[in-house]
């Protein structure tokens, strides 16, 4: 089956300790990028990457970094995870067209304290 | 940079009515998509439009790309439960990097039986 797989679905960490989100697509789509959603703000890009090896700045990059070593995978770290970046993560891939629709994974709900 | 407004955030609707929601941005587009989330589910997409004043239809669903491709809206007629969710536009400007697909808020849509 054709999907976006997140990991972990739930997260809650406390302030400074580094985590990951993992991010892993099998339709090989070159097109991947992380979201964040918040109440009243929609859907807001955080990084976004063309294919392997490159990566981009999204609207709201601080605190975050990501790395695509290989195609399938795209990992979200938060090296010194803070309270301001509790929300709802996605991940998602788009195949290699422009007027691809963006595939979504299930979401990671993060909690930092 | 370019942003995207979405009205209404809230739209409350009785079962078999009618209702629009409405995406515009400041700059001019080169697409806009629309997707659909449920309630604790991820987006998913709907609908494409790229040709200026271009309409697609969906059953119930009504999709418009207005003239200066710089708005657009999505009618649901004879509302019904399944409708439920949040429904967001996003778009990419024509002077972006195809990679940064800027979502608006989202119309969060309550359905009275």
């Amino acid at each position: 089956e054709a999907q976006v797989t997140q990991n972990p679905r739930y997260l809650i960490t406390v302030t400074g300790k580094k985590l990951t989100v993992t991010c892993s697509q099998n339709m090989n789509h070159e097109y991947m990028s992380w979201y964040r959603q918040d109440p009243g703000l929609g859907l807001r890009q955080i990084y976004y990457s063309m294919n392997v090896e490159v990566t981009d700045k999204g609207d709201v990059p601080e605190g975050y970094k990501v790395s695509r070593k290989e195609k399938r995978n795209f990992p979200l770290i938060l090296e010194s995870p803070s309270p301001n970046q509790t929300s709802l993560y996605f991940c998602a891939s788009m195949g290699g067209l422009y007027n691809s629709p963006l595939h979504f994974g299930n979401g990671t709900r993060l909690t930092v304290t | 940079g370019q942003q995207v407004m979405q009205i209404p955030q809230y739209q409350h609707v009785q079962e078999g009515e009618d209702f629009t929601t409405y995406c515009n941005s400041s700059t001019t587009l080169s697409n806009i998509q629309w997707y659909k989330q449920r309630p604790g589910g991820h987006p998913v997409f709907l609908i494409q439009l790229v040709k200026s004043g271009e309409v697609k239809k969906q059953k119930r669903l009504t999709f418009q790309f207005g003239e200066a491709k710089k708005n657009s809206s999505l009618h649901i007629t004879a509302t019904q439960t399944t409708d439920v969710g949040t429904y967001f536009c996003a778009g990419r400007g024509t002077t972006d990097s195809w990679g940064k697909l800027q979502f608006g808020a989202g119309t969060q849509v309550v359905v009275t039986p």
